[in-house]
């Protein structure tokens, strides 16, 4: 199992700003994972983050808007750039240990203005 | 579109009531797993199925996996309020990625 810490746990933004989420895991993984999930939706997978490589990014997101950190095998970085209303999301990460449950942070509700 | 579709997209009903939320794809997969989403919460995992046909009870809830494995479905058995959330199906691809489906958002009444 996996004890996510994901913070902040909420913010409002002004648009134009940028926004960094942390994720901290108590066990150190491989694989984490970057999820959106607008008002009302499911989760859609925004990028896979693997220590000592560079993210992979799902269809429709980009690492200019969406940034990658992940430094070692316990911690990952979200950064949210240049955010409109259209990024009030939200962003949850998650980790897994290949095909078995998957664990999740508490998630970070952002509302840009 | 979705690999994984599930329906209803919303429910409502009274407390002590019967709810059946299914998942369907056009594709086969190996297993699938159903998670319950609260508010303020990240999902959280109810069961996995593995095996065509199977069929997984955890208290009042029954999990059953399509013969063909393609479709799932989730029985809830006398609904309480604490059963109110958001409730995922989803499968694990060959790169351990999680591919949720759509959704189902249940309210149960007092």
């Amino acid at each position: 199992s996996a004890v996510i810490s994901q913070k902040p746990s909420r913010d409002i933004c002004q648009r134009g700003t940028s926004l960094t989420i942390q994720c901290q895991v108590d066990s150190q993984v491989t694989m984490m994972f970057w999820y959106r999930q607008q008002p009302g939706q499911s989760l859609t997978l925004i990028a896979t983050a693997n220590q000592g490589s560079e993210a992979t990014y799902e269809s429709g997101f980009v690492i200019d808007k969406f940034p990658i950190s992940r430094p070692n095998l316990t911690f990952s970085t979200l950064t949210v750039s240049n955010m409109s209303p259209e990024d009030s999301s939200i962003y949850l990460c998650s980790v897994g240990f290949g095909n078995t449950e998957a664990f999740f942070g508490q998630g970070t509700r952002l509302t840009v203005v | 579109t979705q690999l994984l579709e599930q329906s209803p997209q919303f429910l409502s009903i009274q407390e002590g009531e019967n709810l059946t939320v299914y998942c369907n794809s056009s594709s086969v997969f190996s297993s699938l797993q159903w998670y319950r989403q609260e508010p303020g919460e990240g999902p959280v995992l109810l069961v996995t199925v593995v095996t065509g046909g199977e069929v997984k009870k955890l208290k009042r809830l029954t999990f059953q996996f399509g013969d063909a494995r393609k479709d799932s479905s989730l029985h809830i058995t006398a609904a309480q309020t604490g059963d109110t959330g958001l409730y995922l199906c989803a499968l694990e691809d060959s790169s351990y990625k999680l591919i949720f489906g759509s959704g189902t958002r249940l309210l149960v009444r007092p």
